[in-house]
């Protein structure tokens, strides 16, 4: 069965960072593209990053390029997202993604159930 | 950036009913287009992809039609399962982009 758990969020003062997990099982993980999603309060969903498997490829929105961080653990199968300068409309439940595929196709046919992020004064 | 229009924002209906749903693309995502469903709690799950496919484990009441500009995700009778937001999502272009959601609750 395919698991993806999130981890790491909490409340953090505007400017500050925090660092997501995402653990997942149940798959070879390296075999298959990661994304993040998160939904700000009252919202629908953004996609905000990808990292391919195998090939190290990434993408990001343009509301996070320069302030997050992708990255992937092959072998802790685990899945990152280092945020910083964080603003208070970061403010979301983050979720990771599972692709269908090695590339990123953008069909996401897993996902963890959410951590969330508060950043507030 | 691909902007997707779902309507209607809020549909009310009863179980048994029938459900239409529409997302409309700012421009052609060919049929790069999918359908999923969010609940309280939880992650979104995959019902739709390519327009029309229906994901694993998806039941036959789920129907996804259309291409270019315009989608259409039917739920030909409503279980009470059924109740929760829809989302239609492209990946026909960078970013890859969400509708705003249509919420289906019970009338």
């Amino acid at each position: 069965e395919v698991q993806l758990l999130e981890s790491g969020g909490g409340l953090v003062q505007p400017g500050g960072s925090l660092r997501l997990s995402c653990a997942a099982s149940g798959f070879t993980f390296s075999n298959y593209a990661m994304s993040w999603v998160r939904q700000a309060p009252g919202k629908g969903l953004e996609w905000i990053s990808a990292f391919s498997g195998g090939g190290g490829s990434t993408h990001y929105a343009d509301s996070v390029k320069g302030r997050f961080t992708i990255s992937r653990d092959n072998s802790k199968n685990t899945l990152y997202l280092q945020m910083n300068s964080l603003r208070a409309d970061d403010t979301a439940i983050y979720y990771c993604a599972k692709d269908r595929n090695t590339a990123m196709v953008g069909l996401f046919d897993y996902w963890g159930q959410g951590t969330l992020v508060t950043v507030s004064s | 950036e691909i902007l997707l229009t779902q309507s209607p924002a809020t549909l009310s209906l009863s179980p048994g009913e029938r459900a239409t749903l529409s997302c409309r693309a700012s421009q052609s995502v060919i049929s790069y287009l999918a359908w999923y469903q969010h609940k309280p709690g939880q992650g979104p799950r995959l019902l739709i992809y390519d327009a029309s496919n229906r994901a694993t484990g998806i039941p036959a009441r789920f129907t996804g039609s259309g291409s270019g500009t315009d989608f259409t995700l039917t739920i030909s009778s409503l279980e009470p399962e059924d109740f929760a937001v829809y989302y239609c999502q492209q990946r026909s272009n960078w970013p890859y982009t969400f509708g705003q959601g249509t919420k289906l609750e019970i009338k």
